[in-house]
C-alpha cells in the first residue's frame, strides 16, 4: 500500500537553530512531493514540492527540502528558526499519472520553536 | 492567499439538523477534494471531484454527500447531524496536473451538540 510516514509527531528546537521535519514515503513510480504548513484554525498552505531535477528545493518563509530517491525521503529544513516557524507540518505524495487525482498526506509533524 | 473560499467558518447545530457547507474557487480548478481533520491530527479524504458531475467518495467512509454542478462550487451536505460529525472541514483545489499542489480554503469548523 502507499503511504507517508513522518515518524515524529512533535520536534522541538530553539529558535535560531537549524530544523529538520522528517517525510519518507512508500510509493511506486516517481512520485510528486510536497510540504504544507498549517496554522491553528486554518487550511493547509503550501511551502514547496518537488517534481524533478535538483535534489535541493526552495520553498516559502526560508525553508527548504531535501529528497533522497534511494532513502524514499523528502525532509524540510530550515536553517535558522523563527518563533512564528511554529505550526503543524505535513508532507504529501501523489503518484504520477497513475489514473489517481488523491494526494496521500503524512500524520503532520508540530514543530514548536522555543525563544 | 488562495482563492478558495468555505462558508461558514463556524457552525454550531443540533442533532439531526441538515447542513450544507459551502466552498467556492475561482481558479478554474477541475479537481477538488474536502478532508476531515480533526484538529491538529491527520487528514482524511472523504470526497473528491475530477470535474463537473463527477464526483467519488474518499478513503474515509462518511455520511455526507457532495456535488458538482459548477466548475466553481462543490458543496457538502450533511443531511442529519451528529456529534460524531464535530469536526473541521478542509476543502482544496487543484489543476488538472498531477505536478501541482493543492490549493486550501480556510475550513469551516462544525460541532454538532
Amino acid at each position: 500500500a502507499q503511504s507517508v510516514a513522518q515518524p515524529e509527531d512533535q520536534v522541538n528546537v530553539a529558535e535560531g537553530n537549524p530544523l529538520t521535519v522528517k517525510c519518507t514515503y512508500s510509493v511506486s513510480g516517481n512520485p510528486y512531493l510536497f510540504w504544507y504548513v498549517q496554522y491553528p484554525n486554518r487550511g493547509l498552505q503550501f511551502l514547496l514540492k518537488y517534481i524533478t531535477g535538483d535534489n535541493l528545493v526552495k520553498g516559502s518563509y526560508g525553508f527548504e527540502a531535501e529528497f533522497n530517491k534511494s532513502q524514499t525521503s523528502f525532509h524540510l529544513k530550515k536553517p535558522s528558526a523563527l518563533v512564528s516557524d511554529s505550526a503543524l507540518y505535513f508532507c504529501a505524495v501523489r503518484p504520477p499519472a497513475s489514473g489517481t487525482y488523491k494526494y496521500i498526506f503524512g500524520t503532520g509533524t508540530r514543530l514548536k520553536v522555543l525563544a | 492567499e488562495a482563492d478558495i473560499y468555505q462558508t461558514p467558518r463556524y457552525l454550531v447545530i443540533g442533532t439531526g439538523k441538515k447542513i450544507t457547507l459551502e466552498c467556492s474557487q475561482t481558479m478554474g480548478h477541475d479537481k477538488m477534494y474536502w478532508y476531515q481533520q480533526d484538529p491538529g491530527m491527520e487528514l482524511h479524504l472523504i470526497h473528491y471531484s475530477y470535474g463537473v458531475n463527477s464526483t467519488e467518495k474518499g478513503d474515509l467512509s462518511s455520511e455526507s454527500t457532495v456535488s458538482r454542478i459548477r466548475t466553481e462550487h462543490f458543496p457538502l451536505t450533511l443531511e442529519s447531524a451528529r456529534p460524531s460529525h464535530t469536526s473541521q472541514y478542509l476543502c482544496a483545489s487543484s489543476p488538472l496536473r498531477a505536478s501541482y499542489e493543492q490549493y486550501f480554503g480556510p475550513g469551516t469548523r462544525l460541532t454538532v451538540t
